[in-house]
């Protein structure tokens, strides 16, 4: 079992439409949690970041983490063209030096 | 902008040959990322720098070595080049300090292609 898995998609939605993003995990440890998105051909931009369980909110975006499931969530409300890019999940444990892992990401696609 | 840069944007070489990557990260980073980028195995975290000296290894071969240089700016170096070290190499920085520590911010990325 991979330490985080992502539904590759792709996944195509209307605009404005709400759209759910999930990862789980199997490490207990990890204790950060961000999501990042990649536009073709540039690097992943940190989008959201969170520690442990909990919600947290940035305009359109919320994250979710469910550490009892070993589950997180991005919710974008109100999607644009623009969001249309792969989303990455990454998260990493709270302890030393121990690298941010990453799922392999979600492709979205918002239609216009 | 991340304000991390990469040079060159795109490598084209042999197998067997060697090639070197450049990354200088944002303004006041002191920690310097790289990862690989592939189509079947996602973003891989290869390894760390943190002030000059390595902090972290992760899946990298024994032919790529990488380095971290007074000024801050790394350098990730591929040696006897396989047609499977073809991918996206990233570099990323991110500030001192927990938690900000997590925030990792990409620069734009090598694409290397072997022939």
């Amino acid at each position: 079992q991979k330490e985080v898995e992502q539904d590759p998609g792709p996944l195509s939605v209307p605009e404005g439409a709400i759209v759910s993003l999930n990862c789980t995990y199997s490490n207990s440890a990890f204790q950060y949690f961000m999501w990042y998105r990649q536009y073709s051909r540039k690097g992943p931009e940190l989008l959201m970041y969170t520690y442990s369980s909990g919600n947290k909110e940035d305009g359109r975006f919320t994250a979710q983490v469910d550490k009892s499931s070993k589950y997180i969530s991005l919710f974008i409300r109100d999607s644009q063209p623009s969001d249309s890019a792969t989303y990455l999940c990454a998260m990493r444990a709270n302890s030393g030096n121990t690298p941010l892992v990453f799922g392999k990401g979600t492709r979205l696609s918002v239609i216009a | 902008d991340s304000g991390v840069t990469q040079t060159p944007k795109h490598l084209i070489t042999a197998t067997g040959q060697r090639v070197t990557l450049r990354c200088s990260p944002r303004s006041g980073d002191l920690s310097v990322y790289w990862y690989q980028q592939s189509l079947d195995q996602g973003l891989q975290f290869l390894i760390q720098y943190y002030n000059g000296e390595e902090r972290a290894k992760g899946n990298i071969l024994e032919r790529f070595s990488a380095q971290q240089f007074p000024d801050l700016h790394s350098e990730l170096n591929l040696s006897s080049l396989e047609l499977g070290d073809s991918a996206l190499y990233f570099c990323a920085s991110s500030p001192a300090g927990t938690p900000r520590y997590n925030e990792q911010f990409f620069g734009p990325g090598t694409r290397l292609t072997v022939l």
